[in-house]
């Protein structure tokens, strides 16, 4: 079945970096675009990014362009998401999630969650 | 940016009851709409897509309907496992969620 597992997250200086991991298994990873939604606390869900299978196209929200860069590595079956700069309003659970096979769509199977806390 | 606009924010029901939650986008979609439901400490699980078209495994007291700008999901008789938070999500021109309707237990 499919399985997405995140690491990575935790508690961040303003100004600082930090990288989120999204393990995939279950189905064949090159196949489908893979998002990143975040939600602040208490609040409802946000588009960050996404990644297309190849990886030859990817987008972000203008809320994290120029801090945020989406990667994967379909030879290992991992997502990634670097932030830099990072933002009080950058605090949120982030997860991963996989999308369409032919373009970026719904979300069909997400991580569990990962909570990056940005404070100093 | 498309603004999804959902109503109520809460709906507080009884089991067994039949409910309908909205979604009216700021512009037209076409049919390119999601709904998840969200329950506490999880993350959200997929329920309708393309407006109408239940996911795999979803049963089948949850419905989706509309096109255009407006959207209704369906719950025919609400079980204990549905309460809930839900959320609409368009996919037409880049990605907005609603900010969520909770369903509460009357």
């Amino acid at each position: 079945q499919v399985q997405l597992v995140q690491s990575g997250g935790g508690l961040v200086k303003p100004g600082g970096s930090l990288r989120l991991s999204c393990a995939a298994s279950g189905f064949r990873f090159s196949d489908y675009y893979m998002t990143w939604v975040r939600q602040a606390p208490g609040k409802g869900l946000e588009w960050v990014s996404y990644i297309s299978g190849s990886a030859n196209s990817s987008y972000h929200a203008d809320s994290v362009k120029g801090r945020f860069t989406i990667s994967r590595d379909n030879a290992r079956n991992l997502l990634y998401l670097q932030m830099d700069s990072l933002r009080a309003d950058d605090t949120a659970v982030y997860f991963c999630a996989r999308d369409g096979r032919y373009s970026s769509t719904c979300y069909n199977s997400w991580g569990q969650g990962t909570l990056v806390t940005v404070s100093s | 940016e498309i603004v999804m606009t959902q109503s109520p924010a809460t709906l507080s029901v009884s089991p067994g009851e039949r409910v309908t939650l909205s979604c009216r986008a700021s512009q037209n979609i076409n049919s390119n709409l999601a709904w998840y439901q969200q329950k506490p400490g999880q993350a959200p699980r997929l329920l309708i897509y393309d407006a109408f078209t239940r996911a795999t495994g979803i049963p089948a007291r949850f419905s989706g309907s509309g096109s255009g700008t407006d959207f209704t999901l369906t719950i025919s008789s609400l079980q204990s496992e549905d309460f809930a938070v839900y959320y609409c999500q368009q996919y037409n021109y880049w990605y907005t969620f609603g900010q969520g309707t909770k369903l509460e237990i009357k």
